[in-house]
């Protein structure tokens, strides 16, 4: 079974449209991330969502709205397209990383969707 | 916020050689450093990763090392094979609920038969 998933997995549109990715995960995280890989394989995270609440934003313009319905899902939805956002977006998903009691420090590994295609027109 | 540079952008061994990948990051308050591995058209997937309570850490093939002091740790693969091409890159974050990871640019491993 796929643990991260996302549709659509290519994404052929005219500039100025409007479309959404969608990313569903069955890991039991709940902590959910986006990032963008350009064409020069850069990987840069945009968001990240933890128990459905924004904890990561960085700077992406706000044409580009993630929304997440619930812990399993985070969806990105992107207005006005430009040419520059054609990219490779790859959803993600953790346990969240954090400090227990006592102050240890947890980190867990980020799990990859198989990436969505985005090319505008 | 944290800058990670990681060299050599491409790198080309023989099957059976040696391949060591750097970088170095700049928040000395990073304490977690992963190394995902990109198959051509394929998801980035974890392969190793390091603590900074940790100088070394070995998994097969694969082993990184970490010095904090310099800040800067390397990817060592052993007896490298076909089925090791792919890019690579490293990761820096600091821990905590706010935790994100900082990627390198990657490096393109070619191993050649």
């Amino acid at each position: 079974d796929t643990a991260v998933s996302q549709t659509p997995k290519y994404l052929v549109t005219q500039m100025g449209n409007d479309k959404s990715i969608k990313c569903e995960q069955n890991l039991g995280h709940d902590t959910m991330y986006w990032y963008k890989q350009d064409s020069k394989k850069f990987l840069k995270i945009m968001f990240s969502y933890n128990n459905k609440e924004l904890i990561i934003n960085e700077t992406v313009p706000n044409r580009f709205s993630p929304k997440s319905p619930d812990k399993a899902h985070l969806n990105l939805h992107i207005n006005s397209l430009e040419l520059g956002d054609s990219a490779v977006y790859f959803c993600a998903s953790s346990h969240v990383a954090g400090t227990s009691g006592g102050g240890k420090t947890t980190y867990n590994e980020q799990f990859f969707g198989p990436g969505t295609r985005l090319t505008v027109l | 916020g944290e800058n990670v540079e990681q060299h050599p952008s491409t790198l080309s061994v023989q099957e059976g050689d040696s391949a060591v990948i750097k970088c170095t990051y700049s928040d000395s308050a990073s304490n977690y450093f992963p190394w995902y591995k990109q198959e051509l058209g394929k998801r980035p997937q974890l392969i190793i990763d390091i603590r900074s309570n940790v100088g070394e850490k070995k998994d097969q093939r694969i082993a990184v090392t970490l010095n904090k002091t310099a800040k800067h740790f390397s990817l060592h693969i052993t007896e490298t094979q076909p089925e090791d091409s792919a890019v690579y890159f490293c990761a820096a974050s600091i821990g905590g609920s706010n935790y994100k990871l900082t990627f390198g640019k990657g490096t393109l491993l070619t191993v050649n038969p």
